[in-house]
């Protein structure tokens, strides 16, 4: 199975921060790496998909790079409804896998 | 819009099965790929397989193999999750997505259900 680690797991900001996130996966995944964000009690909403792609009605703040083993998501400009953990996908190879989650909380 | 509705919380014994539901309402059912995803109490997300309804076929993560059944009833638009053998570690929130496409690249989850509570407890 392919592993996905998250980098950090939790992060402390402010609003108007630039966040970043990083996502590694054990093997190389091509492209194949989508981003969530959840919020508590709530479903995971899809944010990015083909590690770049912005999924239609997501703010311009989020943006995705990366390919092969290591992925970014980054959040130019941190907005008081983004506090709420983020999770990456690989979607190369069966059994899907996701990440462990990084929470992002207020400073 | 695509949306899907769950089936209500459930409370179950050890051993014993649980099926959730999931009713997609929007969109072209037999054209969906439905994938299924748990999420223990404080915990992250744990993909445990999909099922494409036009062909009835489904994959499995194989930690779940044997014990998870996915099946989906197109006339009625609605996907299924069976997991057998519960024991108290199966105690989670137990998501349905429809995914973007058909093949595993296409997996990611556009829309999501609201998520059912299974409880195993004795």
């Amino acid at each position: 199975d392919i592993q996905l680690t998250q980098s950090p797991s939790f992060l402390s900001a402010s609003v108007g921060d630039r966040v970043t996130i990083t996502c590694r996966a054990s093997q190389g995944i091509s492209s194949y790496l989508a981003w969530y964000q959840q919020k508590p009690g709530k479903a995971p909403k899809l944010l990015i998909y083909a590690a770049s792609t912005l999924q239609s009605g997501v703010p311009s703040r989020f943006s995705g790079s990366g390919s092969g083993t290591e992925f970014t998501l980054t959040i130019s400009s941190l907005q008081p409804e983004d506090f709420a953990t983020y999770y990456c996908q690989q979607l190369n190879s069966y059994p899907v896998t996701f990440g462990p989650g990084t929470k992002v909380d207020i400073k | 819009q695509v949306q899907l509705v769950q089936s209500g919380a459930e409370v179950k014994k050890p051993g014993s099965s649980v099926k959730v539901s999931c009713k997609a309402s929007g969109g072209t059912f037999s054209s969906y790929t439905i994938s299924w995803v748990r999420q223990a109490p404080g915990q992250g997300l744990e993909w445990m397989g999909r099922i494409i309804p036009i062909l009835g076929i489904a994959n499995y993560a194989q930690k779940f193999q044997g014990r998870v059944t996915i099946t989906a009833d197109k006339s009625t638009s609605t996907a299924y999750m069976e997991l057998s053998s519960l024991r108290s570690e199966d105690t989670a929130v137990y998501y349905c997505a429809r995914d973007s496409g058909a093949t595993v690249t296409d997996a990611q989850g556009d829309y999501w259900g609201q998520g059912t509570l299974v409880t195993v407890s004795s």
